[in-house]
């Protein structure tokens, strides 16, 4: 069965350091990797796609995808308290999910 | 423009009735995918569709759970005969398309929750 995983957290990171954000997939064949941010009690929201190897940078944001090993990150550069949300990552046209990582990033 | 909408907003019914859940997507969006998410969990697929045609249905969770959308616009998720587990918040979600990469962005209208008594 194909699945994402990720640590469910909560992974508590100090006002102004790194968030480094881990995710798995088992599906080799996969193309496209995606991470959303979900804020409690609201839809998910994309933050970044990635689809080759390598690092995407989009401002205080960082996408690192390594295919062979099979993991995608999100480090987050400058964390901010309104950074706290949970974290999903979704796979292959966004039709397989992690459960998410919750953040809480502490003033 | 507007964004993906959803009614209803809330709904409670009661065990053994029928409901429909009501997607309507940003406009000109060939995709259009149906969630269902619980609590501290990420969406779980249910269903999908490119314009009308229903290109995968491996999520729907049995068949009391039905899904259409006949004009390639707006969509309907029915659930015949609920039961207390069918409770869960309900998410659609449309994108330009499905299989080019970079207009496979997913947009998240705002849900239904559902609650079975």
């Amino acid at each position: 069965q194909k699945e994402v995983e990720q640590n469910s957290g909560p992974l508590s990171v100090p006002e102004g350091a790194i968030a480094s954000l881990n995710c798995t997939y088992s599906d080799r064949g996969s193309q496209s990797f995606f991470w959303y941010r979900q804020y409690s009690g609201k839809s998910p929201e994309l933050i970044m796609s990635i689809y080759s190897n390598g690092d995407k940078e989009d401002g205080r944001f960082t996408a690192q995808l390594n295919k062979a090993s099979q993991y995608v990150s999100l480090l987050i550069r400058d964390s901010q308290p309104s950074d706290s949300a949970t974290y999903l990552c979704a796979v292959n046209y966004q039709l397989i999910w992690g459960a998410g990582t919750k953040l809480i990033i502490k003033p | 423009g507007a964004g993906v909408s959803q009614s209803p907003r809330y709904k409670v019914t009661k065990r053994g009735q029928d409901v429909a859940l009501r997607c309507d997507p940003i406009s000109g969006h060939v995709s259009l995918y149906w969630y269902r998410q619980a609590l501290g969990q990420g969406p779980e697929f249910l269903t999908y569709f490119n314009y009308e045609a229903q290109q995968d249905k491996s999520g729907l969770p049995n068949d009391r759970f039905s899904a259409e959308r006949p004009e390639g616009s707006i969509s309907t998720l029915t659930i015949q005969r609920t039961e207390q587990r069918d409770s869960a918040m309900y998410r659609c979600a449309s994108s330009l398309e499905t299989e080019s990469l970079g207009s496979n962005t997913q947009y998240f209208g705002p849900g239904t929750r559902l609650t079975v008594l």
